[in-house]
């Protein structure tokens, strides 16, 4: 079943370590994203990309980093993990075109840094 | 860039009875409109949208209308269920660059 995978699902690490978010889409989309939302509340655009090799910044200033090598996936890193960072971290999908489309989200990774 | 104000953040409603969401964008450029549900614990879902060519979409309790003029469009809720409580977002796309604009989510409670 075409879906949008993202793994861990939950996540507690010390503060400094390096960490890396996956996310997997089986849709065949072009686009990504990475939100930050913290559990109910408002979502915070922090990176998106239209294809591989094209990444780019959101609204919300982010310590993290993005990468996108292949189509079907878009892994967000944080170099060196704070307690700012405990949030949920959702990936989503959408096919590109000129006019919008839904975005499918994943089912979000909760990272707790101690 | 687009911003997106979403009113009121906190709806309580008797089961039965319809929910009003209203939200507001400043892109006269926008013309994609989508509502988005997420549950406790849950991942967010399209529950219904709207192009600017259209004015009012409907699928079976839910209904989405949209005021191109006055820049707004509102999420109708009928004979709501318990099932219905949730975070309900609303957002708004120019289309080209299919980045959404998010409003900051309307927490509606269903009495039963």
């Amino acid at each position: 079943e075409a879906d949008i995978y993202q793994t861990p699902r939950y996540l507690v690490i010390g503060t400094g370590k390096k960490i890396t978010l996956e996310c997997s889409q089986t849709m065949g989309h072009d686009k990504m994203y990475w939100y930050q939302q913290d559990p109910g509340m408002e979502l915070h655009l922090i990176h998106y990309s239209y294809g591989v090799n094209s990444t780019e910044k959101g609204d919300l200033s982010s310590e993290s980093t993005v990468s996108r090598i292949r189509t079907e996936h878009f892994p967000l890193t944080l170099e060196s993990a704070r307690p700012s960072h405990t949030s949920q971290y959702l990936c989503a999908s959408s096919v590109a075109g000129m006019e919008g489309y839904e975005q499918y989200f994943g089912p979000g990774t909760r990272l707790t840094v101690t | 860039g687009e911003n997106v104000e979403q009113h009121p953040s906190t709806l309580s409603v008797q089961e039965g009875d319809s929910a009003v969401i209203k939200c507001t964008y400043s892109d006269s450029a926008s013309n994609y409109f989508p509502w988005y549900k997420q549950e406790l614990g849950k991942r967010p879902q399209l529950i219904i949208d709207i192009r600017s060519n259209v004015g009012e979409k409907k699928d079976q309790r839910i209904a989405v209308t949209l005021n191109k003029t006055a820049k707004h469009f509102s999420l109708h809720i009928t004979e709501t269920q318990p099932e219905d409580s949730a975070v309900y977002f609303c957002a708004a796309s120019n289309g080209g660059n299919n980045r959404l604009a998010f409003g900051k989510g309307n927490q509606v409670v269903v009495i039963p």
